[in-house]
């Protein structure tokens, strides 16, 4: 069984600074790791994900991760925020047994201060 | 691709009444996922069909819950009953198999029981 832990709730940021989203998770087994994004009124909307090679990822509208294994951490970071980057984000991860179900954290809403 | 489409997208029942939402996969996806999100938390893994085959189903899943994939196409999620308790969010999801493919999210069934 896997779980994952979003530490943070909400997280206000000024325009412009760099924000950082904290993501652990517990598994007895090896894991994929994913960040989504839920804009209001939209469907989860996949930003990156991690399943194997360089622990640093990169995905979309300048968000990256880092894997790292030690501390079972995916923590998700932006250099320069928009207030476009108002939205709910949930950290996951999958077994690689192959069903491919994901185990959702309860989320942080991040919200940009203009 | 017209993306994962679900309807309705609010349903307002009393409780006690049976509800049935449908799921439109991306059309090529040979798997489906259910997910049911409550207030404050992150998306709970309900139950997922590889093609026409339902594979696993969450303990989250009562009997009062049913799902089907007829000829692997489309997917209906069936509450009897209704109770209070089942007010959420219902996401359903697509993907081919595989670690490496991606998952869509539909904008979900909003579901309030009176």
């Amino acid at each position: 069984a896997q779980s994952v832990t979003q530490l943070d709730s909400q997280v206000p940021v000024f325009e412009e600074a760099p924000v950082e989203l904290r993501c652990n998770y517990s598994s007895s087994v090896s894991v994929y790791l994913f960040w989504y994004v839920q804009y209001p009124n939209q469907g989860l909307q996949l930003l990156l994900k991690y399943l194997s090679g360089s622990t640093l990822v990169k995905g979309i509208n300048g968000f990256e991760a880092e894997f790292n294994k030690s501390q079972t951490s995916f923590h998700l970071r932006k250099p320069s925020v928009h207030i476009s980057d108002t939205a709910e984000y949930f950290c996951a991860v999958s077994s690689n047994f192959g069903n491919e179900k994901l185990t959702f954290g309860t989320g942080t809403r991040l919200t940009i201060i203009p | 691709d017209t993306g994962v489409s679900q309807n309705p997208r609010h349903k307002i029942t009393k409780r006690g009444q049976n509800v049935t939402f449908r799921c439109d996969p991306i059309s090529e996806h040979n798997r489906l996922y259910w997910y049911r999100q409550t207030l404050g938390q992150g998306p709970e893994f309900l139950t997922y069909f590889q093609n026409e085959a339902q594979l696993e189903k969450s303990r989250l899943l009562s009997d009062r819950f049913s799902a089907e994939r007829p000829k692997g196409s489309f997917s209906t999620l069936e509450i009897q009953r209704t109770e209070q308790g089942d007010s959420a969010m219902y996401l359903c999801a697509s993907s081919l198999a595989g670690v490496s493919a991606r998952t869509f999210f539909g904008q979900g069934t909003r579901l309030t029981v009176v």
